[in-house]
């Protein structure tokens, strides 16, 4: 079965700092590989996504994740946060029945003025 | 455009009250339809997936069901609530066929007391 671990459950920085927020994956399959996030009071919402071609993928508001199959991993990386970037993050692997798909546990990100 | 919509937003029950959470989706036709839970300290966990009316398959034993008695609707029930039962319920859509993404609604919090 698919399994996605998450490092970091909590993460403060401050404006202008860069972020990396690790996740990696464990299936068998094709990888589908996604990074979600939800701001405060909003839904949850498509970050960006890796189905297959460039492994460096980029997502909205300047986000970005690496695929490395080597390393099972899929990180998410920011050069420079803003406060709105204060949400919660989740990764994500596509695989379960009908493509459902299996969540790590989020990680909770504050970023301080 | 499409948009998906879930209610109540927030319930309370006691322990043993049935549950019926409502699911929408507008603007497709013939989606794949998904519930999944976050219960405290733990990430999304799929519930239920339906790739049509009537055809619903599970994921995970448990007290609840689904039902998918319209194209676009989808519902998930219990007969008599545990306290395990509280978390946070979302459900979500994707197209049919190839693309992996899936859309996700606003989410229902249920406290079972």
């Amino acid at each position: 079965a698919q399994s996605v671990s998450q490092h970091n459950h909590h993460v403060i920085l401050s404006e202008a700092a860069s972020l990396e927020l690790g996740c990696n994956y464990s299936y068998g399959g094709t990888v589908n590989l996604f990074w979600y996030v939800q701001y405060p009071g909003q839904h949850l919402q498509l970050l960006l996504k890796y189905f297959s071609g460039d492994p460096l993928v980029k997502g909205i508001k300047g986000f970005e994740a690496e695929f490395i199959k080597s390393k099972f991993s899929f990180n998410l990386r920011k050069p420079s946060v803003q406060w709105s970037d204060t949400a919660e993050y989740f990764c994500a692997v596509a695989g379960g029945g009908a493509d459902g798909l299996t969540f790590g546990k989020g990680t909770h990100l504050i970023i301080q003025p | 455009s499409q948009t998906i919509h879930q209610w109540p937003a927030t319930l309370v029950q006691p322990v043993g009250s049935p549950l019926s959470l409502e699911c929408t989706v507008e603007g497709t036709s013939n989606p794949n339809l998904y519930w999944y839970r976050q219960a405290a300290g733990r990430g999304l966990q799929l519930l239920f997936y339906s790739v049509g009316i009537g055809q619903i398959s599970s994921e995970v034993p448990q007290n609840l069901s689904a039902s998918r008695p319209q194209d676009r609707q989808f519902i998930l029930s219990s007969k008599k609530l545990l306290l395990s039962d509280s978390g946070f319920y979302l459900c979500a859509w994707r197209e049919a066929g190839a693309t992996k993404t899936q859309y996700f609604g606003p989410g229902t919090r249920l406290l079972v007391l």
